[in-house]
């Protein structure tokens, strides 16, 4: 079945330090691709997604690009703020519309 | 965002007791899901439902169920709630709104509910 596998954290940055979360999937034909936040005590957010191959989603800073040669959707940013620490997930909608979740990492951003 | 309202957001039970969450939304989106998250595991989905009169399982639906008693309301049961079920439960929704907008390739998530079953 379809899976989407990410990178184990936590992940500890200084503030200003480039942060790439790596995120690769298993899945038939071409999912929607997606990255979520998870701030502390609340619930998950869009961050961006993307729909077909090469295409970029962008939000806050952050970029992401549906590679279907390697079957990846690495999160980045160039210049990770305090305010990014946060649970990441990446996810992709299988063919019912149901969303399929990585098991998360915790990014640190210290001062 | 309040569109989506999970009640209660925290809940203390014992072993064996009935528990029920609520899911209510004002966005109007014809499809509904529970999750529950624990650490290290993501998100599973437990339920999902497109339609009133239309309820599936997800992938660990097993020890719960769900009632969808109108297009903005989904409620999750446990109906003798084990520890093992001590997690984090999110309620999103997605899909067609009532005025015509259509969303599905994309969910919107509640604030969850923290269940601890002693």
């Amino acid at each position: 079945g379809d899976s989407v596998t990410q990178m184990e954290g936590p992940v500890t940055l200084s503030e200003e330090a480039f942060l790439t979360i790596n995120c690769t999937y298993t899945a038939t034909g071409y999912p929607s691709l997606f990255w979520y936040v998870q701030y502390p005590g609340e619930g998950l957010q869009l961050l961006l997604k993307a729909t077909k191959a090469d295409d970029k989603g962008s939000n806050k800073g952050f970029e992401a690009t549906y590679r279907k040669e390697t079957t990846s959707f690495h999160l980045e940013k160039g210049s990770v703020q305090v305010s990014d620490s946060a649970v990441y997930f990446c996810a992709l909608m299988d063919s019912s519309y149901k969303l399929i979740f990585g098991s998360g990492t915790r990014l640190l951003v210290r001062p | 965002d309040a569109d989506v309202t999970q009640t209660p957001r925290n809940r203390i039970t014992k072993t064996g007791k009935r528990i029920m969450l609520e899911c209510s939304q004002t966005k109007g989106h014809d499809r509904m899901y529970w999750y529950r998250q624990d650490p290290g595991l993501g998100l599973r989905l437990i339920y999902y439902s497109f339609d009133v009169k239309d309820i599936n399982k997800g992938e660990i639906s097993d020890g719960y169920s769900v009632s969808r008693q109108a297009q903005a309301k989904f409620s999750l049961s446990l109906e003798s709630a084990i520890p093992n079920q001590t997690a984090l439960y999110f309620c999103a929704i997605s899909g067609t709104t009532s005025g015509g907008t259509s969303s599905y390739n994309e969910q919107f998530f509640g604030p969850g509910t923290r269940l601890t079953v002693l």
